[in-house]
């Protein structure tokens, strides 16, 4: 079983459409990444989180530490929102990252 | 704008050939450098970790005379496949962070680099 999983593995969705993309963990971790890989490859991070909620335009993303769950949701979705989203968990401060396999997402106009 | 810069972004040479990839943190001190490869449809593999002015830490199954990693730098760290072959073609990316920002900062990921071995 992968340490990190995440739901769904491909995501096609109508421009404008409330977008909500899981991550489940089962280890104890230090901070939880949501990053943005584009299709030429190169990857940005979005959001670290170790509790709560953040929002950063119309991407919000949240963590719940007891469930050991993270959703990314992208409100008013946009073409330029296709990409695939990994969420990556630090195990200690010093760790290394674990990545999920990502989601795929298109929007489509 | 982009943090880390990694240098070149696509290479393809013949089979037998070495190549270096370099990687820059631009605007930051990357106490650690991390060397991640990644084949189509699949997640990030960690190959390596450099801590600069040390040897890099390969992980398992990763051939450390294969893969060189030089972090002589703050601002600077090298992948260096040797005697490539073709079933060294992949998608390369570096990260970096540092020990001394706060500890809410993220890693930072170059752009990649698709290397194509004939």
């Amino acid at each position: 079983k992968n340490e990190v999983e995440q739901s769904p593995q491909n995501l096609t969705a109508q421009e404008g459409e409330f977008i909500t993309i899981n991550c489940s963990y089962s280890v104890g971790i230090s901070a939880l990444h949501w990053l943005q890989q584009h299709p030429g490859g190169g990857i940005v991070s979005l959001f670290m989180l170790s509790s709560g909620k953040k929002k950063h335009g119309r991407l919000i993303a949240t963590i719940n530490i007891q469930e050991k769950h993270s959703s990314l949701h992208i409100t008013a979705s946009h073409p330029r929102d296709s990409a695939v989203y990994i969420c990556a968990v630090r195990l200690g401060s010093q760790g290394n990252l674990i990545f999920g396999k990502g989601t795929k997402l298109s929007v489509k106009p | 704008g982009a943090v880390v810069s990694q240098h070149p972004s696509r290479v393809i040479c013949k089979s037998g050939t070495s190549v270096k990839i370099e990687c820059r943190s631009l605007d930051f001190q990357a106490t650690t450098m991390f060397w991640y490869r990644q084949f189509p449809k699949q997640s990030l593999m960690l190959m390596a970790t450099s801590n600069e002015g040390s040897k890099a830490t390969y992980e398992q199954g990763v051939e450390k005379d294969k893969f060189l990693i030089n972090h002589a730098s703050l601002t600077l760290s090298t992948l260096t496949v040797t005697s490539a072959h073709p079933e060294d073609s992949s998608f390369y990316i570096c990260s970096a962070r540092t020990r001394w920002f706060p500890r809410d900062q993220p890693q930072h990921f170059g752009d990649g680099t698709r290397l194509s071995i004939l």
